[in-house]
């Protein structure tokens, strides 16, 4: 079965530090992978997505940015955190190349706090 | 106006209810309708999806589907407090990006 891990868990961060989180999936090949920023009352915002290792695209334009080094290997990064990055950081995958890629498999998520 | 729109709640209803979870959508384009339920501090976890109109049924779950009047639902049938959690809409149409909803907070009371 597939299985989907995300860690950190908790992350508290002063402003300006860098920020490197990271997604991993077991259990299936050439999956399609997803960050996304939930805040409290916003609901899921799209923030990458990737069909394909090196293959990014952005929904978002802002001081995040994400890479695919390896098949299912998400990484969600930035230089110098905002205090506006806070939120709880979900990482999801698809499967890819089936036609099935509307399901989503969301990981338990990154909670981080920017102080 | 907001391509997907769902209330956000709180609906509360007493144990044993039936519960309508509901949202209404824009885009004509939409053809798969998947139904998320998410516990607090917690990922969402893909529940049901649909392809275009008509019902599906999964335990004490229906996923209903109307694209004519471009409405979706959720019933959850004799419902539990361990029903109690957010539930999210989701839709896709061409592209394999899905469009969610706010999401609607769900309390089941013993």
């Amino acid at each position: 079965s597939q299985t989907i891990h995300q860690w950190p868990a908790t992350l508290v961060q002063p402003v300006g530090s860098p920020l490197s989180l990271e997604c991993t999936v077991e259990g299936t090949s050439n999956p399609n992978l997803y960050w996304y920023r939930q805040a409290a009352g916003r609901g899921l915002q799209l923030l990458f997505y990737s069909v394909g290792i090196g293959q990014i695209s952005s929904e978002v334009p802002q001081n995040l940015s994400a890479s695919r080094p390896q098949d299912r290997q998400f990484i969600l990064s930035s230089k110098k955190l905002l205090l506006s990055d806070s939120g709880f950081y979900l990482c999801a995958w698809s499967p890819g190349r089936t036609g099935r890629s509307y399901e989503q498999y969301f990981g338990p998520g990154t909670r981080l706090t920017v102080t | 106006q907001k391509e997907v729109e769902q209330d956000p709640g709180p609906l509360s209803v007493p144990e044993g209810a039936i519960v309508s979870l509901n949202c209404t959508y824009s885009n004509s384009a939409f053809q798969y309708f998947m139904w998320y339920r998410q516990y607090s501090r917690k990922g969402p976890e893909l529940l049901m999806y649909t392809y275009s109109s008509g019902n599906k049924e999964d335990g004490r779950f229906t996923a209903q589907v109307d694209k004519s009047s471009k409405y979706i639902s959720l019933f959850i049938r004799d419902s539990q407090p361990s029903d109690s959690a957010t539930y999210l809409c989701a839709m896709v149409g061409g592209s394999y990006i899905p469009t969610f909803g706010r999401g609607t907070s769900l309390i089941v009371h013993p």
